[in-house]
C-alpha cells in the first residue's frame, strides 16, 4: 500500500532556531500534501495544503512566513518552522494524496520542543 | 462549510464486545466522500474504512462496517469482536471531490479493556 515517511520523528531546537520537517510519498505520486497540527487529545488541524510546483496554500490563522512550506517534487514537501518558539512545540503529521486514489495516506509525524 | 461531529469523546468495553462510534456530519452536496481514521498511541493515522456517498451499500472491512444513513448525514462505525488492539482515538472525516482536503470531528477515544 501506499507509504508516507515523515522525518524526523522527533526533534528538540532553541528557541529562535528553524528547523525542518520532511514528508516523502515512497511509493505514489502526490500532487497535494498537507501538514497538520494537533494538539494533545484533540483533532488534527489543517495547516496547509502544498501542491506540487505551487505556492502552499495556508488555513485562516497560520502564519505563511513562520511555517514555510516547499513541494518541489511529486514525492516531497518539507514543512520549516521558523523562529521557533516554545508556542509552536506540538506534533505535526502530513499527509498526501495519491494522484491516482482519492485516499490520503499519512506519516507518522514529528514530535517538535522548543526549549 | 462542511463540519463533522462526534458527541462522543470517550468510550470504554470490554474485549470481545461490540462497540458502535458515531458521527454526523453537514453539507448540502450530494457527492462526498466519508471516513473513520485511527490513531493509536504511535499516534499513525490509520485508515480503517471509506465510503463514497454515491453507494448505497455500507461499507465494510473485516470486523470494522458502518451505517451510513445519508439522509439523516449519519456515519457511524461498528467494530465487532473488539480487540485490545483496537484501543485508540478514532476520526472522522468528510472530503468535498474537488475540494481535496479532509473535514476532520473532534475525535472518539475508545479503550478496550481485558
Amino acid at each position: 500500500g501506499a507509504v508516507v515517511s515523515q522525518h524526523p520523528s522527533r526533534v528538540i531546537c532553541k528557541s529562535g532556531t528553524s528547523v525542518k520537517i520532511e514528508c516523502r510519498s515512497l511509493d505514489f505520486q502526490a500532487t497535494t500534501m498537507f501538514w497538520y497540527r494537533q494538539f494533545p487529545k484533540q483533532s488534527l488541524m489543517l495547516m496547509a495544503t502544498s501542491n506540487e510546483g505551487s505556492k502552499a496554500t495556508y488555513e485562516q490563522g497560520v502564519e505563511k512566513d513562520k511555517f514555510l512550506i516547499n513541494h518541489a517534487s511529486l514525492t516531497l514537501s518539507t514543512l520549516t518552522v521558523t523562529s521557533a518558539h516554545p508556542e509552536d512545540s506540538s506534533f505535526y503529521i502530513c499527509s498526501a494524496r495519491d494522484r491516482q486514489d482519492y485516499g490520503y495516506t499519512f506519516g507518522s509525524g514529528t514530535r517538535l520542543t522548543v526549549v | 462549510a462542511q463540519t463533522v461531529t462526534q458527541s462522543q469523546p470517550e468510550m470504554s468495553v470490554q474485549e470481545a464486545e461490540t462497540v458502535t462510534l458515531s458521527c454526523t456530519y453537514d453539507t448540502s452536496e450530494n457527492n462526498y466522500y466519508l471516513f473513520w481514521y485511527k490513531q493509536p498511541p504511535s499516534r499513525q493515522m490509520i485508515l480503517v474504512i471509506r465510503q463514497e456517498a454515491y453507494k448505497q451499500q455500507n461499507a465494510t472491512e473485516n470486523r470494522f462496517s458502518v451505517n451510513f444513513q445519508k439522509a439523516a448525514k449519519s456515519f457511524s462505525l461498528k467494530i465487532s469482536d473488539s480487540q485490545l488492539g483496537d484501543t485508540a482515538m478514532y476520526f472522522c472525516a468528510f472530503m468535498m471531490p474537488g475540494a481535496q482536503k479532509l473535514v476532520f470531528g473532534q475525535g472518539t477515544r475508545l479503550t478496550i479493556n481485558p
